[in-house]
């Protein structure tokens, strides 16, 4: 079975500096790799994902994840927070070339920006 | 376009009560999914329809949840009775199809078993 491990709950940074949510994933086969983030009482929205082509992948607002096989890693990073980056994330895992597979969620990393 | 529209968006219940939830997806979008999400984890699939018919319900608790997708358009869940587990957000998601296809989420109905 897939699944993903999201290490630290919480994580804060100052306004300006780097943001790294780590995500780990476990996988059979060949993963797809996806990155959510979730505002207070909304919905989750697709932030990136990796479906087998480049390995640095870019998404939205200024977030982009790389995909290390060797690792088994998927982390998101941003060069410079904004404090519109507070939020919750989730990284997600379902395999390749499966179809109507259903995504499996980690428990989620809540990010705070320290003005 | 119009997203994913979900009521009630926030819903009250003493357990052993019964409670539904409604969904409209995205239109034109054939493949509808319902999560619950509980309180620091995420989002666990309970049930996904493409068009009208199940793909996927093995981690929905058939002896208290139901969900149809009547005309493959709209979309009820409905939990009875409720059990205080049940505490938990409902989110409803549409996409054009499964697999690769980007999930878009609506705003969830947070579900409280008092």
């Amino acid at each position: 079975a897939q699944s993903v491990t999201q290490l630290g709950s919480h994580v804060s940074v100052s306004e300006g500096a780097l943001v790294l949510l780590r995500c780990n994933y476990s996988s059979s086969v060949p993963p797809y790799l996806f990155w959510y983030v979730q505002y207070p009482n909304q919905g989750l929205q697709l932030l990136l994902k990796y479906t087998s082509a480049a390995t640095l992948v870019k998404g939205i607002n200024g977030f982009e994840a790389e995909f290390k096989k060797s690792e088994t890693s998927f982390h998101l990073t941003k060069p410079s927070a904004h404090m519109s980056d507070a939020a919750e994330y989730f990284c997600a895992v379902r395999r390749a070339n499966f179809g109507n597979e259903k995504l499996t969620f980690g428990t989620g990393t809540r990010l705070t920006i320290i003005p | 376009e119009a997203g994913v529209a979900q009521s009630p968006r926030y819903k009250i219940i003493e357990k052993r009560q019964s409670v539904a939830f409604w969904c409209n997806p995205i239109s034109g979008h054939a493949t509808l999914y319902w999560y619950q999400q509980i309180l620091g984890q995420g989002p666990k699939l309970l049930i996904q329809f493409q068009n009208n018919g199940v793909v996927d319900d093995s981690q929905l608790p058939k002896d208290r949840f139901s969900a149809e997708r009547l005309k493959g358009v709209d979309s009820t869940l409905k939990i009875q009775p409720a059990k205080l587990e049940d505490s938990a957000v409902y989110l409803c998601a549409s996409s054009l199809g499964g697999g690769g296809y980007e999930q878009y989420f609506g705003p969830g109905t947070r579900l409280t078993v008092t």
